[in-house]
């Protein structure tokens, strides 16, 4: 059964650093990439960015409202996931999700989804 | 970047009715990838359709999916007291992928 469990959330204050993980199990985990997608209360859904396999060179992407300040690593040996959240700001509080994408295919949406875990950033 | 307009906002419906939710996008969206999920208060969002069309695995075949290029529809066929949340669309042919605002179900 795959399944994926986000931690590390928290308060923090605006200026401030935090790093979720994102533990995953039940599929191979290194072949495949992972997503992180973050929702504001009572709002819609927004891909925050993505890191892709070994054999695609570990390559990442991120939506233009965190690029140059979240950064989204792997580790491979512990099956875990990593969103590294610097110079955070008000309006980055959300529920934040890792995700996966469907396999076996060059582009496919997320068919599993963790729990999500809770980023307030507030003074 | 590919915005994702829903409407409406809002669908005010009885159990046993149908239901068709809009997805328009600004531009093509590339080789039909185009998703549909539901979301449902306090839980994640659960993957119904894919591929336009493709029905997730062990989703129920009154959920069904169409349309291609910049219009898209999800319709419910007969809806079940467990089928009123939140379903929201996304594209997943072009970086970044986007996610449509929303559409509520609600019971009337």
């Amino acid at each position: 059964e795959v399944q994926l469990v986000e931690s590390g959330g928290g308060l923090v204050q605006p200026g401030g650093s935090l790093k979720l993980s994102c533990a995953a199990s039940g599929f191979t985990f290194s072949g495949s990439a992972m997503h992180w997608v973050r929702q504001a209360s009572g709002k819609g859904l927004e891909w925050v960015g993505r890191i892709r396999s070994k054999a695609n060179s570990y390559a990442t992407a991120y939506a233009a409202s965190v690029k140059g300040r979240f950064t989204i690593s792997r580790d491979d040996s512990k099956n875990t996931a990593y969103l590294q959240m610097n110079s955070l700001k008000t309006e980055d509080t959300a529920v934040y999700y890792c995700t996966r994408p469907r396999p076996h295919s060059s582009s496919s949406p997320f068919d599993y989804w963790g729990q999500g875990t809770l980023v307030t950033v507030s003074s | 970047e590919i915005v994702l307009t829903q409407s409406p906002a809002t669908l005010s419906l009885s159990p046993g009715e149908r239901a068709t939710l809009s997805c328009g996008a600004s531009q093509s969206v590339s080789s039909s990838y185009l998703a549909w999920y539901q979301q449902k208060p306090g839980l994640a969002p659960r993957l119904l359709i894919y591929d336009a069309s493709s029905r997730a695995t062990g989703i129920p075949d009154r959920f069904s999916g169409s349309g291609s290029g910049t219009d898209f529809t999800l319709t419910i066929s007969r809806l079940e007291p467990e089928d009123f949340a939140v379903y929201y669309c996304q594209q997943y042919g072009s970086s970044p992928r986007t996610f449509g605002q929303g559409t509520k179900v609600e019971i009337k």
